[in-house]
């Protein structure tokens, strides 16, 4: 069955680190994938989106990456500071033909310390 | 443009009583989806409208569950008979098609709507 899989522990750096944060997927062939930032009792907020056929993005002090052979993409904030601290949720386009449906991770909880 | 607004934001009922939330998406946007999120898990796809066509539906959605989007713009979601286990945040979420049909990726979601069913 289709699985969307990232780390269920919560990860806990210091300010100024380098957070890395892995998304896993098994029988997936998304044609995107994206990263989306959840703050406590508000909806998920657009970060960054990758294509099948891109390697790395980045955005400011984000960067994204996505290996299709390994079926993984792993998410990084740079230069870590407290106000990064928040749920981070990896997204697939769960279906072909556009239909823009996304299939969410259960999402993996940064926080940094100061 | 307040971005997707959606109301009431919390809801608290009885089991076996309806509810109903709204939402407003981005004006120029025609896709608008459903998704719903219990604690410590991520957003599960409910359903999604293009303009005034509701073109899927999960299995998770129970036929206790309506979705509508009459003209094309703001949707709403009933839950009739509620049961505990509805008890979850609703999120509605909107996003833009290019050449009509192509779906832009990024979806722009709404604060939710927290339904607690006692």
């Amino acid at each position: 069955s289709q699985k969307i899989e990232q780390n269920s522990e919560a990860l806990n750096i210091q300010e100024g680190k380098t957070a890395t944060l892995t998304c896993n997927y098994t029988n997936y062939s998304p044609a995107y994938l994206q990263w989306y930032r959840q703050d406590p009792g508000r909806g998920p907020v657009f970060l960054l989106l990758i294509r099948e056929n891109e390697k790395e993005k980045r955005k400011e002090r984000l960067k994204v990456t996505f290996d299709t052979t390994l079926k993984q993409s792993l998410f990084h904030i740079t230069a870590s500071q407290p106000a990064d601290s928040a749920t981070y949720l990896c997204a697939l386009d769960g279906a072909s033909g556009n239909t823009g449906k996304l299939i969410f991770g259960q999402g993996t909880t940064l926080q940094v310390k100061p | 443009d307040t971005g997707v607004s959606q109301n009431p934001r919390h809801k608290i009922t009885k089991r076996g009583q309806n509810v109903t939330f709204r939402c407003d998406p981005i004006s120029e946007h025609n896709r608008l989806y459903w998704y719903r999120q219990t604690l410590g898990q991520g957003p599960e796809f409910l359903t999604y409208f293009q303009n005034e066509a509701q073109l899927e539906k999960s299995r998770l959605l129970s036929d206790r569950f309506s979705a509508e989007r009459p003209k094309g713009s703001f949707s709403t979601l009933e839950i009739q008979r509620t049961e505990q286990g509805d008890s979850a945040m609703y999120l509605c979420a909107s996003s833009r098609t290019y050449f009509g049909t192509r779906a832009t990726g990024e979806l722009f979601f709404g604060e939710g709507s927290r339904l607690t069913v006692l």
